[in-house]
């Protein structure tokens, strides 16, 4: 069983300013993904990394994808109080038919 | 492409009735995956369709929940004799192949 650890758990922030959340495991994987998720609704998919290394942004949002590709980040610039919401990572399982793993989730607040 | 729709959005329902939830995929989908999320927690693989063929079903599964995909196209979860811990957000997502996997905005189940 492949973990996938996710810290913090809850962070609170201010408008403007910047935060990193971190996805963690012990496992190599081929892929990582990270995804929004707001109360009421369905994961929404914001990037999948590939490459040991890889960086790719999105707007504000930065992902890193670590060198032994086992870890990630994600680096929000400037929060504004539209990236409220969980934020998960997710990686595809041992076996070929897709199904994703999920970390537990960060959940981010911005206040103005 | 009119998004994967899941209904109801909301079931409430007393211990030991049974429910069924309905998952109409992106149409040419041809993979179907359901997930439950309790809170707090990231979404957890329950099982997994690719066209009308069930492929994998997670320990997770008892023997009170079923799934089909009739067909193919649109699929159902049932969960017999509904238990609290039965409580949960229940996720759909579908895909074409190995693409991205793309959510519905789930059921949320109480169980009374």
């Amino acid at each position: 069983t492949q973990l996938l650890e996710q810290s913090p758990q809850f962070l609170s922030i201010q408008e403007g300013e910047n935060l990193t959340v971190y996805c963690n495991s012990s496992s190599v994987f081929s892929s990582l993904q990270w995804y929004r998720q707001e109360p009421g609704e369905g994961p929404v998919l914001l990037v999948t990394v590939v490459t040991g290394g890889e960086v790719k942004k999105l707007k504000r949002l930065t992902f890193q994808f670590g060198d032994a590709r086992k870890d990630s980040s994600l680096h929000i610039t400037a929060a504004q109080t539209g990236d409220t919401g969980l934020y998960l990572c997710a990686a595809p399982g041992s076996d070929s038919w897709g199904k994703l793993q999920f970390g537990a989730g960060t959940q981010v607040v911005v206040t103005p | 492409d009119t998004g994967v729709s899941q209904n109801p959005r909301h079931k409430i329902t007393k211990r030991g009735q049974n429910v069924t939830f309905r998952c109409d995929p992106i149409s040419e989908h041809n993979r179907l995956y359901w997930y439950r999320q309790t809170l707090g927690q990231g979404p957890e693989f329950l099982t997994y369709f690719q066209n009308e063929a069930q492929l994998e079903k997670s320990r997770l599964l008892s023997d009170r929940f079923s799934a089909e995909r009739p067909k193919g196209s649109f699929s159902t979860l049932e969960i017999q004799r509904t238990e609290q811990g039965d409580s949960a957000m229940y996720l759909c997502a579908s895909t074409h192949m190995r693409g991205p996997q793309h959510f519905g905005d789930g059921t949320r189940l109480s169980i009374l």
